[in-house]
């Protein structure tokens, strides 16, 4: 497998519930960021990860967003008590993190949210 | 002023012509850029990035920089009609952050036979 994956594709949701998406991102590299899109826009970064710690996250990103990177490897996003307003693609991306002259982002095929 | 914005569109161009897209951005995200091509409900897919003033080339495509014009464009010559998608625009900051891109709205092209 050489490319980022994700699971599910697609989830629908009743307003409430708790959501949980998975990102495998590609073998070696070592940061992996979330990106939330809503229709018409561009992606808007939520968080990031270099290996297991967790560097940055998005002041528009509610305390109902949490996301983990256990030992490195894949990455899971969890949305508690969903939204509406949550219902976007949640898009993954990997990178090798090599400095900013070298670290080009790969994406996954995203996972479609709507929430009921 | 957002921090990346892209010309509107939609922009349609007939096959065989050069498409022009273009990009404005602020200091904020003044390091590096980037352009991904995303078809209707599918990711993003990276066509080029770039670094440095100047023009870099791949195949077809032809991304300029110009950092005293806080200015990216992309050029597609000899479009065809499988370049019809929404074209993105994105910029990151230096230091830390380095990787954390922050994108413009897109650019919708078509490509008419």
């Amino acid at each position: 497998d050489t490319g980022v994956s994700q699971d599910p594709r697609h989830k629908i949701t009743k307003r409430g519930q708790n959501v949980t998406f998975r990102c495998d991102p590609i073998s070696e590299h070592n940061r992996l960021y979330w990106y939330r899109q809503t229709l018409g826009q561009g992606p808007e970064f939520l968080t990031y990860f270099q290996n297991e710690a967790q560097l940055e996250k998005s002041r528009l990103l509610s305390d109902r967003f949490s996301a983990e990177r256990p030992k490195g490897s894949f990455s899971t996003l969890e949305i508690q008590r969903t939204e509406q307003g949550d219902s976007a693609m949640y898009l993954c991306a990997s990178s090798l993190g090599g400095g900013p002259y070298t670290d080009t982002q790969y994406f996954g095929p995203g996972t479609r949210l709507t929430v009921l | 002023q957002k921090e990346v914005e892209q010309n509107s569109g939609p922009l349609s161009v007939p096959e065989g012509a050069i498409a022009s897209l273009n990009c404005t951005y602020s200091d904020r995200v003044s390091q590096s850029f980037f352009w991904y091509r995303q078809y209707s409900g599918k990711s993003p897919e990276l066509i080029m990035s770039i670094y440095s003033n100047g023009d870099k080339e791949d195949g077809r495509f032809t991304a300029q920089l110009n950092k005293a014009s806080q200015y990216v464009s992309l050029l597609i010559r000899d479009s065809q009609p499988s370049d019809s998608a929404t074209y993105l625009c994105a910029g990151a900051a230096g230091g830390t952050s380095y990787g954390k891109l922050t994108f413009g709205q897109g650019t919708i092209l078509t490509v008419h036979p």
